[in-house]
């Protein structure tokens, strides 16, 4: 059962567009979504994240876009540059006591120069 | 970097070895957590453990185990090991218990493969 669905699974965008990518959940409980940017041969890094309690969250270039009612949450990257291209999960976690994180399958973004 | 060390960085083994996996968590980071990185599964979470106690678990198989050790690092034991075990295993830390609270560190990753 895959809890968190992220969509498109690979996304080209040419310099200085937004890049757009979505993820649905299922599961109420959750209560923090956070975006990772992974670069080929590193591990995931912690680019943005939201909680349930606010719809949108800015920092710099990157903005989350979050509905509740929906169960949707969304990453915009504007402007997005050559340096973006890598890949993108979006995670969910119910908090409490535990870290445990529920990843998305990934997208993988291509800024052409 | 991250400050989370994983080692070893490559690993090739045979069908049915033993392996382990080790994990040191950022200076101070009381939570490790496992993940298992594969092409078709994707970035699944295996196992926390917290200040030496396991606090949370994931789809971790029988044949996997971990511990936290009282330096609070970590080490990921894969026995039997089949073919689709072959992945990346990425080790994280937070300084804390709860997602809400800190963020996940990720360390670079031990690939293993096995023959």
């Amino acid at each position: 059962q895959q809890q968190v669905k992220q969509s498109p699974q690979s996304l080209i965008v040419q310099k200085g567009g937004i890049s757009i990518i979505n993820c649905a959940y299922e599961n109420t409980a959750f209560d923090y979504f956070p975006w990772y940017q992974q670069f080929p041969g590193k591990g995931p890094a912690l680019l943005i994240a939201i909680r349930p309690d606010v719809s949108e969250k800015k920092e710099g270039r990157f903005t989350i876009s979050f509905n509740k009612s929906a169960k949707q949450f969304s990453l915009h990257i504007m402007d997005s540059q050559p340096g973006d291209s890598a890949t993108y999960f979006c995670a969910a976690s119910k908090g409490g006591n535990t870290g445990k994180l529920i990843f998305g399958q990934g997208t993988t973004l291509q800024v052409k120069p | 970097d991250s400050g989370v060390t994983q080692t070893p960085k490559h690993l090739i083994t045979a069908t049915g070895q033993r392996v382990t996996l080790r994990c040191s968590p950022r200076s101070g980071d009381l939570s490790v957590y496992w993940y298992q990185q594969s092409l078709d599964q994707g970035l699944q979470f295996l196992i926390q453990y917290y200040n030496g106690e396991e606090r949370a678990k994931g789809n971790i198989l029988e044949r996997f185990s971990a511990q936290q050790f009282p330096d609070l690092h970590s080490e990921l034991n894969l026995s039997s090991l089949e073919l689709g075990d072959s992945a990346l295993y990425f080790c994280a830390s937070s300084a804390l218990a709860g997602a809400r609270t800190d963020t996940q560190y990720f360390g670079p990753g031990t690939r293993l493969t096995v023959l």
